[in-house]
C-alpha cells in the first residue's frame, strides 16, 4: 500500500483568491489522481496527474481552473485557481502502486476541505 | 459510458444483523470492480477488489461482496454489523479494456447507520 500525505487538511479561503493542495506519497507511483468531493455527494475525478507532462483533465474541468503539477513520481500538486463559493469541497489525492497495474486499487489521502467565503 | 449505481442513500441496520449495501454497474464486457469506505472527515479506505475468479470476495474488516455478471452487481455484505461499520461507502468501476488508465468511476455513495 501507499501513504498519501496532502496538505493543507482544511483551508477557509476569499472569493477570487487561489490555493495550492500538495499531495506526497511515500513511495514511488505510476498515477496520480486528483479528485473531488463536493458536500454530500460522490467523488469527481478532475484529472490524471502525468509525471513529466500536462495533466489530463476531465470533461468540465480545465487547465486554466484547476492546474497541476506533477514533477517526480512521488509528488503533486492542485491549484484551485480564481475561488469562488461553488468550489467548495473535499480535494483528494489518489495514487495507483507501480504494482496495481489496471487492477490495483487506488489508495487516497485524507483530503483537503476547502471552504470558499 | 460507464457507470455506478448505488439505489441506496442511506441503510440502517442493528448491531450484529447482516448488512447489505447494493452496487451495479454498467460497463461494455467485464470491469474490475471495487469498495471503498469513508469515515467521517478521512478519506477513502479500500476495502476489497473483484478482477477475476470466485464470484465470491473476501476484504477487510469482515466484509465480502459478491460479483454477479447476470445482474451486473457488485453488492457489499458482511454477516454481522458492528457500531463501528457506521461509515460512507462507495463502489467504484473501472472498465478493464482501453490499457492502464486506472481511473475509478465511483457510485453516488450509500451511508450505512448500525445502530446499537
Amino acid at each position: 500500500s501507499a501513504v498519501i500525505s496532502q496538505k493543507p487538511s482544511r483551508d477557509i479561503c476569499q472569493r477570487g483568491t487561489s490555493l495550492t493542495i500538495q499531495c506526497q506519497v511515500d513511495s514511488q507511483v505510476t498515477m496520480m489522481f486528483w479528485y473531488r468531493q463536493q458536500p454530500g455527494q460522490s467523488l469527481t475525478l478532475i484529472a490524471t496527474a502525468n509525471q513529466g507532462s500536462e495533466a489530463t483533465y476531465e470533461s468540465g474541468f480545465v487547465i486554466d481552473k484547476f492546474p497541476i503539477s506533477r514533477p517526480n513520481l512521488t509528488f503533486s500538486t492542485l491549484t484551485v485557481s480564481n475561488m469562488s463559493p461553488e468550489d467548495s469541497s473535499i480535494y483528494l489525492c489518489s495514487a495507483a502502486g507501480r504494482q496495481g497495474g489496471n487492477t490495483g486499487e487506488l489508495f487516497f489521502g485524507e483530503g483537503s476541505r476547502l471552504t470558499v467565503l | 459510458a460507464q457507470s455506478v449505481a448505488q439505489p441506496e442513500d442511506q441503510v440502517n441496520v442493528a448491531e450484529g444483523n447482516p448488512l447489505t449495501v447494493k452496487c451495479t454497474y454498467s460497463v461494455s464486457g467485464n470491469p474490475y470492480l471495487f469498495w471503498y469506505v469513508q469515515y467521517p472527515n478521512r478519506g477513502l479506505q479500500f476495502l476489497l477488489k473483484y478482477i477475476t475468479g470466485d464470484n465470491l470476495v473476501k476484504g477487510s474488516y469482515g466484509f465480502e461482496a459478491e460479483f454477479n455478471k447476470s445482474q451486473t452487481s457488485f453488492h457489499l455484505k458482511k454477516p454481522s454489523a458492528l457500531v463501528s461499520d457506521s461509515a460512507l461507502y462507495f463502489c467504484a468501476v473501472r472498465d478493464r479494456r482501453g490499457g492502464a488508465t486506472n481511473k475509478l468511476i465511483f457510485g453516488t455513495g450509500t451511508l450505512l447507520a448500525v445502530q446499537p
